[in-house]
């Protein structure tokens, strides 16, 4: 009964190539985010969506594109792979319309690009 | 811009002694702050969400105080074990959340 989930935990890959990085939440959060923590730990916003809506666009270069297909899940597709990008990649959620914008995060996606 | 700062960066203490990790933020218009947790490896665990109407939560031996208006928030970790060896982080919530860099804490048994 995981409430937010991440597939792959763990990717390793080339430069060059595009992959996806897969979020889902059981809580009926309304809300979804992706968090890039880079080699220093340092935690960033990428995106949110509400609703299926692309609410938050962070500077992310545009080889990265998050797709929303329902509330409950989220998507991360990154187009030609750089080595750059090699960082953990954590999804959130939250309700919006809640009191509290408590976000809760997925177990995180190690991406390691070579 | 919200921009939110930890000190100390890292912080050492023998088992048994008590914890102090600041969190300071520069735009009050938040509606709260979050203090999570994150072991080597892990992902992150939340710790104590206060609301920006509240001065302080609590959660057994973690104590967290907000004090919007001069954008700091303190995390207490009473009598310290070598379990809470972690990072911590602060994150401000103004419809984003906002990290600190993290105060990597260890515990000495």
């Amino acid at each position: 009964d995981t409430a937010v989930s991440q597939t792959p935990k763990y990717l390793v890959t080339q430069m060059g190539n595009d992959k996806s990085i897969k979020c889902e939440q059981n809580l009926g959060h309304d809300t979804m985010y992706w968090y890039k923590q880079d080699s220093k730990k340092f935690l960033k916003i990428m995106f949110s969506y509400n609703n299926k809506e692309l609410i938050i666009n962070e500077t992310v270069p545009n080889r990265f594109s998050p797709k929303s297909p329902d509330k409950a899940h989220l998507n991360l597709h990154i187009n030609s792979l750089e080595l750059g990008d090699s960082a953990v990649y954590f999804c959130a959620s939250s309700h919006r319309d809640s009191s509290s914008y408590e976000q809760y995060f997925g177990p995180g996606t190690r991406l390691t690009v070579t | 811009k919200q921009e939110v700062t930890q000190i100390p960066a890292a912080l050492s203490v023998p088992e048994g002694e008590n914890l102090v990790l600041n969190c300071s933020f520069t735009d009050s218009a938040i509606y709260n702050l979050q203090w999570f947790r994150q072991d080597p490896g892990k992902g992150l665990t939340s710790l104590l969400l206060i609301q920006s109407s509240q001065r302080e939560q609590t959660s057994g031996r973690l104590n967290a105080s907000l004090d919007k208006s001069s954008g700091r928030s303190t995390l207490y970790i009473a009598a310290s074990q070598p379990g809470d060896s972690a990072t911590y982080l602060c994150a401000v919530n103004d419809y984003k959340l906002s990290f600190g860099a993290g105060t990597t804490v260890t515990v000495r048994a």
